[in-house]
């Protein structure tokens, strides 16, 4: 029973493509999130969404644009990919939108951008 | 904007061993949560701590919050191989929902 999954978690794709990377969450919270770790390692939240609400939405180029058909499912949609773009892209969950909730971790995907 | 310091960037120590990891940040800290990472993984929850001197303990894994020195340190007790991993503390200095992450610590342990 995976409580937080992300598809594919791995993508291997070339410079100027669109893709997308698809989070879902079993665990009935009310906040998902996309996080993006880079090759230094350190982990920066993109967006968040509250009840499919756009809550956060950190300094991320538009070619970046999330999107929640409910708030059991938060995707995120790259497009003309750059290699800096390439890095680890988290979703994480929590019950509701306050920094106090516990967050919970998809297992990520790991975007190469040739 | 909060920023989070983790020390040491780096970690090896023998199995058996006690370690501690540090945290500290630039900012009030109004709570403060540790993470597991391992590769491949997504980021495993350890605990939260959001009172002063708070310390809380998950198996052999305790973690304290000072306050005042705006840090946080865990420490590992008898370290066993199944720790190894990269230990990651985000912190939140109020508002809503965001969480600030450090760079974490990479620790290895050698049996």
């Amino acid at each position: 029973d995976t409580a937080v999954s992300q598809t594919p978690k791995y993508l291997v794709t070339q410079m100027g493509n669109d893709k997308s990377i698809k989070c879902e969450q079993n665990l009935g919270h009310d906040t998902m999130y996309w996080y993006k770790q880079d090759s230094k390692k350190f982990l920066k939240i993109m967006f968040s969404y509250n009840n499919k609400e756009l809550i956060i939405n950190e300094t991320v180029p538009n070619r970046f644009s999330p999107k929640s058909p409910d708030k059991a499912h938060l995707n995120l949609h790259i497009n003309s990919l750059e290699l800096g773009d390439s890095a680890v892209y988290f979703c994480a969950s929590s019950q509701v939108g306050r920094a106090q909730e516990t967050q919970y971790f998809g297992p990520g995907t790991r975007l190469l951008v040739l | 904007s909060q920023e989070l310091e983790q020390s040491p960037q780096s970690l090896i120590v023998q199995e058996g061993k006690n370690l501690t990891i540090n945290c500290t940040s630039s900012k009030t800290l109004y709570g403060l949560y540790w993470y597991k990472q391992k590769y491949g993984e997504g980021l495993i929850f350890l605990m939260m701590l959001q009172k002063g001197g708070e310390e809380k303990s998950h198996e052999k894994i305790t973690a304290k919050l000072d306050e005042k020195k705006q840090q946080s340190s865990l420490h590992i007790t008898a370290s066993q191989p199944s720790h190894a991993g990269i230990y990651l503390c985000g912190a939140f200095s109020g508002g809503y929902q965001k969480v600030t992450f450090g760079i974490g610590t990479k620790l290895q342990v050698i049996p």
